[in-house]
């Protein structure tokens, strides 16, 4: 079945950096990708919807400057977490699906643990 | 081999019934955490049950109930008294390692419909 990876499986960093993650469909071209935020109360929170070559729609709350999001090829979109703050630490979810239409199978990555001290 | 396994691609289910969706899964992890997530056509996923490896009874949440079979590895979900707004797709998850090391895997879901 399809792959997505994400990198780094687990960040730890000063509060006031950046940090950058990696989601990469392995064996398919993913014309739309996902952010999600894993809370721990298990809610899985949409953060935004990324189509190849175009910019990204942010669900409402979610803040773009601070959570940039690029989708440069079919194959890698990155999340940054700008000045990262202790309660941006979060379990980071990416998601991938292949054509727009929403009948495709979506397929997840392992996620990402933000810790940011 | 597949983490996590959802063989029905598609179920469709008569209002008011009650509906199975399955869930297999393979870890060797003895500590792991099973989750159920809808996606309606909009893309959010909303959180629905949660059933961790050491629970010694099945989970409930309202209409949702997991069955539980640790032997068997499966965690279907139940949903009693299907509802028209039930109609999405359903995700089965599981979360393996502690701490920092975690790692979540998702099947690739089951589209349920419910039928008037």
């Amino acid at each position: 079945g399809a792959v997505v990876s994400q990198h780094p499986s687990r960040v730890i960093c000063k509060s006031g950096t950046s940090v950058k993650i990696e989601c990469r469909s392995l064996d398919f071209q993913a014309t739309t990708m996902f952010w999600y935020r894993q809370f721990p109360k298990k809610s899985l929170m949409l953060m935004a919807t990324s189509n190849e070559g175009s910019k990204a729609t942010y669900e409402q709350g979610v803040e773009k400057d601070k959570f940039l999001i690029n989708h440069a090829s079919l194959t890698l979109s990155t999340l940054t977490v700008t000045s990262a703050h202790p309660e941006d630490s979060s379990f980071y979810i990416c998601s991938a699906r292949e054509g727009t239409g929403i009948r495709k199978t979506q397929y997840f990555g392992p996620g990402t643990r933000l810790l940011v001290l | 081999a597949q983490k996590i396994t959802q063989t029905q691609p598609g179920m469709f289910v008569q209002e008011k019934e009650a509906v199975t969706l399955d869930c297999t899964y393979d870890t060797s992890d003895p500590s792991y955490g099973l989750f159920w997530y809808k996606q309606p056509s909009s893309g959010e996923m909303i959180f629905l049950i949660y059933q961790g490896s050491y629970d010694q009874q099945n989970a409930t949440e309202g209409r949702y109930s997991l069955n539980f079979q640790k032997a068997r590895k499966s965690a279907n979900l139940v949903i009693s008294a299907s509802q028209l707004g039930d109609s999405a797709m359903y995700f089965c998850a599981m979360r393996e390692g502690s701490g920092g090391y975690q790692k979540v895997t998702f099947g690739t879901g089951t589209k349920l419909q419910v039928i008037p």
